[in-house]
């Protein structure tokens, strides 16, 4: 267990709709990395948020945002879906600044399937 | 930006020695990390290790490391079908910017 938790694990939508994924981190740790693993294109860097504020921006969306609250919980919103969008949507935490590892430790995943 | 190339398979017969390669672009990597992801999960760390070291042993696993090709390679010993999984590899600058290989999937064949 990395102690990263991720909620909903699987979720099932439609195209065009809008979804929220959380992300809690483990305990203690400032930085919240969101990833996308598609088949086709492995493991996408989306955004980086450290204690609040983000960091450091990827390959992300326009029609995606995310956000890291005071009390360190992260939330992808994914809007208006489409088909394309269907994969596993990882969170990994850090302590943040300059670690002395820098180890991720990841979540198990959100599966987002849009139909 | 910053590149991490991986091949994308590899198959071996149980008990042979598993040889997984990357090669990366950024000269200022502080870490270098192998991550390991089984069917449906999320990924795990195996190891890592520190950019002013050339090697790295821990159990079955051994971590080459070569600064001046850019180069890092993690070597399975003894490899077992648990060890079926994707393997990435993942580099860093003092905990900033990770890059992520695409994974190399690793079969192993009874």
């Amino acid at each position: 267990d990395s102690g990263v938790t991720q909620t909903p694990k699987h979720l099932i939508t439609a195209t065009g709709q809008r979804v929220t994924l959380r992300c809690s981190p483990r305990s203690g740790d400032l930085s919240v990395y969101w990833y996308q693993q598609s088949l086709d294109q492995g493991l996408q860097f989306l955004i980086q948020y450290y204690n609040g504020e983000e960091r450091a921006k990827g390959n992300i969306l326009e029609r995606f945002s995310a956000q890291q609250f005071p009390d360190l919980h992260s939330e992808l919103n994914l809007s208006s879906l489409e088909l394309g969008d269907s994969a596993l949507y990882f969170c990994a935490s850090s302590p943040g600044g300059r670690s002395r590892s820098g180890e991720l430790f990841f979540g198990e995943g959100s599966r987002l399937t849009v139909l | 930006g910053e590149d991490v190339e991986q091949s994308l398979f590899l198959s071996v017969r149980e008990g042979d020695s598993s040889v997984i390669n990357c090669t990366y672009t950024d000269s200022s990597s502080t870490y270098l990390y192998w991550y390991k992801q089984e069917p449906g999960a999320g990924l795990q760390l195996l190891t890592y290790i520190f950019s002013n070291m050339d090697m790295k042993q821990d159990q079955r696993l051994t971590v080459l490391l070569n600064k001046k090709d850019k180069h890092l390679s993690l070597r399975i010993a003894d490899t077992q079908t648990g060890d079926s999984a994707i393997y990435f590899c993942a580099e860093t600058a003092y905990g900033q910017n990770f890059v992520f290989g695409p994974g190399t999937r690793l079969s192993v064949l009874p």
